[in-house]
C-alpha cells in the first residue's frame, strides 16, 4: 500500500497569505496525485488532478506541482473560504489511498 | 448538474448487515467508474471500493474484502454497497463518488450517508 504523508498537520495563516502544503508518497506515484478540499459538514471537493491540473471551476489561486514522491499544493493568496482541510490522494496503485490531511486555519 | 444522492445509512448492531444506495443524475452513469469513500467521525478519508462501468472489475480496501460488495444497476443509475459482518470500526460517513475520466480519482461526491455500528 502506498502511504501518503501530509505536512504540516495544521497551517495557521491570515487571509491574503500564501499557503504551501506538502504530500510525500512512500513510493513513486508518477503524476497520479489529486488534491481535495473539505469544509466542516461537507463532502470533499476535487481541486487538482494528475498533480497539476485544476478541476472544473477551481480558481487559479490553487496550483499543484510535483511528481514521483513529492508534491505541493499552493494557494497563492488565501481567501476566507479557503480555510478548510486538504487531502492528497494517489491513483497509481490499488488500493487508492489518501493522506491524513492538512488543516488550514485562520491565524 | 451532477447529483449523487446517498441513502441507507442507519444504526446497526455489530455483526449486522446494511445496504447503501446512491442514485446518480446529471451525467451518463454507465460511462464512469463509481466509488465509495468513507470517513470515520473526526478522521480522514478512506477509499472503500471501486466498480468499473459494466461491473466487470471491482476493487476493495483490504479491511472490507470479503464483507462488503459493491454493485451497480446502470438501468437505474444506481450504485450500491452491501455491507455484512459490520464492525464498530466501520462506523463512518459513507460517500458515493463519481470517478473522473482517469478512473482513480473522484470528481463529484454525494452528501454522504451515516452508518453507525453499535450495540
Amino acid at each position: 500500500e502506498i502511504v501518503l504523508t501530509q505536512s504540516p498537520a495544521t497551517l495557521s495563516l491570515s487571509p491574503g497569505e500564501r499557503a504551501t502544503l506538502s504530500c510525500r508518497a512512500s513510493q513513486s506515484v508518477s503524476s497520479y496525485l489529486a488534491w481535495y478540499q473539505q469544509k466542516p459538514g461537507q463532502a470533499p471537493r476535487l481541486l487538482i488532478y494528475d498533480a497539476s491540473n485544476r478541476a472544473t471551476g477551481i480558481p487559479a489561486r490553487f496550483s499543484g506541482s510535483g511528481s514521483g514522491t513529492d508534491f505541493t499544493l499552493t494557494i497563492s493568496s488565501l481567501e476566507p473560504e479557503d480555510f478548510a482541510v486538504y487531502y492528497c490522494q494517489q491513483r497509481n496503485k490499488w488500493p487508492l489511498t489518501f493522506g491524513g490531511g492538512t488543516k488550514v486555519e485562520i491565524k | 448538474e451532477v447529483q449523487l444522492v446517498g441513502s441507507g445509512g442507519t444504526l446497526v448492531q455489530p455483526g449486522g448487515s446494511l445496504r447503501l444506495s446512491c442514485t446518480a443524475s446529471g451525467f451518463t452513469f454507465s460511462s464512469y467508474w463509481m466509488s465509495w469513500v468513507r470517513q470515520a467521525p473526526g478522521k480522514g478519508l478512506e477509499w472503500v471500493a471501486n466498480i468499473k462501468q459494466d461491473g466487470s472489475e471491482k476493487y476493495y480496501v483490504d479491511s472490507v474484502k470479503g464483507r462488503f460488495t459493491i454493485s451497480r444497476d446502470n438501468a437505474k443509475n444506481s450504485l450500491y454497497l452491501q455491507m455484512n459482518s459490520l464492525r464498530a470500526e466501520d462506523t463512518a460517513m459513507y460517500y458515493c463518488a463519481k470517478a473522473g475520466p482517469r478512473a482513480g480519482d473522484f470528481d463529484y461526491w454525494g452528501q454522504g450517508t451515516l452508518v453507525t455500528v453499535s450495540s
